[in-house]
């Protein structure tokens, strides 16, 4: 059964810490994506990427680098730079000029 | 630069009557079109799509329309159910590109 799966669910982070977020996909998709929610601002773009080992920032990428190193995989890393953290992050892949598919997102919180 | 705007942060509808959610864009160059659905804590699941070639699609009870000129397109769902609680997402994006603008989201909620 196709996929995205994200983990975990819920992530706890020290301030000052790095934490990284997992995404893997086994839709053989070519284009994967991370998004930011909070609440009443919809889906914000942070990276994505449309081929291996390239990738194009978003309209926040500031704190965050990404990965693209196998076709599966987009892990996202939040970094100490990012100020404010806390939010719902949504993984995403798809191909050209189809509807996205999503996983289900983590919610990261800070301690 | 909002580039896609949805203006109503919610609505709400009794069950069995149509509903109708709005979507505004600013760049011409949106070509693609989609609406999304989502329910809490869970990530947006597509719901339909419009090509710019086409000003309607339909799908069982949803059907999407396009109005070039106006930059506007809308979803409408008839009838509606309380299942269809939810926000409503939609996005954009410009032929030969992965990247997708979204909106900011409408609650609908549907009374029974």
């Amino acid at each position: 059964d196709g996929g995205i799966t994200q983990s975990p669910k819920y992530l706890f982070r020290k301030e000052g810490q790095n934490v990284t977020l997992s995404c893997e996909q086994n839709l053989n998709h070519d284009a994967m994506y991370w998004y930011r929610q909070d609440p009443g601002q919809g889906l914000r773009l942070i990276y994505y990427s449309q081929i291996v080992n390239d990738f194009q920032k978003g309209d926040i990428a500031e704190g965050y680098s990404v990965s693209r190193e196998k076709k599966e995989s987009f892990p996202l890393t939040v970094t100490s730079a990012q100020k404010n953290p806390t939010a719902f992050y949504l993984c995403a892949s798809s191909i050209l000029r189809q509807p996205q598919h999503f996983g289900d997102g983590t919610r990261l919180s800070i301690l | 630069d909002q580039q896609v705007k949805q203006n109503s942060p919610s609505l709400s509808v009794q069950e069995g009557r149509i509903s109708i959610l709005n979507c505004d864009y600013t760049n011409s160059m949106f070509d693609y079109f989609l609406w999304y659905k989502k329910y809490p804590a869970e990530g947006p699941t597509f719901l339909i799509s419009i090509s710019s070639i086409k000003d309607k699609n339909e799908d069982g009870r949803f059907t999407v329309f396009l109005n070039k000129s106006a930059k506007h397109l809308s979803l409408h769902i008839v009838p509606s159910q309380p299942g269809d609680s939810a926000v409503y997402f939609c996005a954009a994006s410009v032929g030969g590109t992965y990247k997708y603008i979204f909106g900011t989201g409408t609650r609908l909620k549907v009374l029974a």
